[in-house]
């Protein structure tokens, strides 16, 4: 079945550590997105990416990192310079120039 | 002003009511429309897309108003299982890339 996970499903991170959240497609979908989440929030975008080796920044991109080395994975990385990390992390990814997003099941982090 | 603009709610509403949701948008130039239902502590999931006649897909149909720039849901006979968050999402739809805008959400609440 093709379609987009996200891992792990739980993360918890003591202040000051960078962590990575996985995400893999298999949708050959050449457009992927990363998505933050606060409670009763709506989606605000951290990056985007468009093809291969190439990504932009979204809306709150300070504080977190990407790479986009092969079509199906788009990593994100938290760094320790995000100053309120804790949050619903959602992956997506879409044809570009048509269509709708599909989404993750999400990971969700926690700053102990 | 936001890209795109939702009532919050909470809709509380008994079963088998009808209920209806608006959905303003600012961008005029905005050329595809979803809404998305978000189950609690889940990814979105999309409900349907918006054309520029309206579409029906059973007991849900959508309408767009380009005039007015806003779209609507709206669910007949309502059931239990339609408890959910329903996000509004609005692109501009350039050639190879699709931003997407989402609205925070409308959450429902269908009693019995």
């Amino acid at each position: 079945d093709g379609g987009i996970t996200q891992s792990p499903k739980y993360l918890f991170r003591k202040e000051g550590q960078n962590v990575t959240l996985s995400c893999e497609q298999n949708l050959n979908h050449d457009a992927m997105y990363w998505y933050r989440q606060d409670p009763g929030q709506g989606l605000r975008l951290i990056y985007y990416s468009q093809i291969v080796n190439d990504f932009q920044k979204g809306d709150i991109a300070e504080g977190y990192s990407v790479s986009r080395e092969k079509k199906e994975s788009f990593p994100l990385t938290v760094t320790s310079a995000q100053k309120n990390p804790t949050a619903f992390y959602l992956c997506a990814s879409s044809i570009a120039g048509l269509g709708e997003q599909f989404f993750g099941p999400g990971t969700r982090l926690t700053v102990l | 002003r936001k890209e795109v603009e939702q009532d919050p709610g909470p809709f509380n509403v008994p079963e088998g009511a009808t209920v209806a949701f608006n959905c303003t948008y600012s961008n005029s130039a905005s050329q595809s429309f979803f809404w998305y239902r978000q189950d609690c502590r889940k990814e979105p999931k999309l409900l349907m897309s918006v054309y520029s006649s309206g579409n029906e897909d059973g007991r849900f149909t959508a309408q767009l108003n380009r005039a007015s720039q806003y779209i609507s849901l709206l669910i007949r006979d309502s059931k239990l299982s339609d408890s959910a968050t329903y996000l509004c999402v609005v692109t501009p739809q350039s050639y190879n890339f699709n931003k997407f805008y989402f609205g925070s959400g409308t959450k429902l609440n269908v009693k019995p």
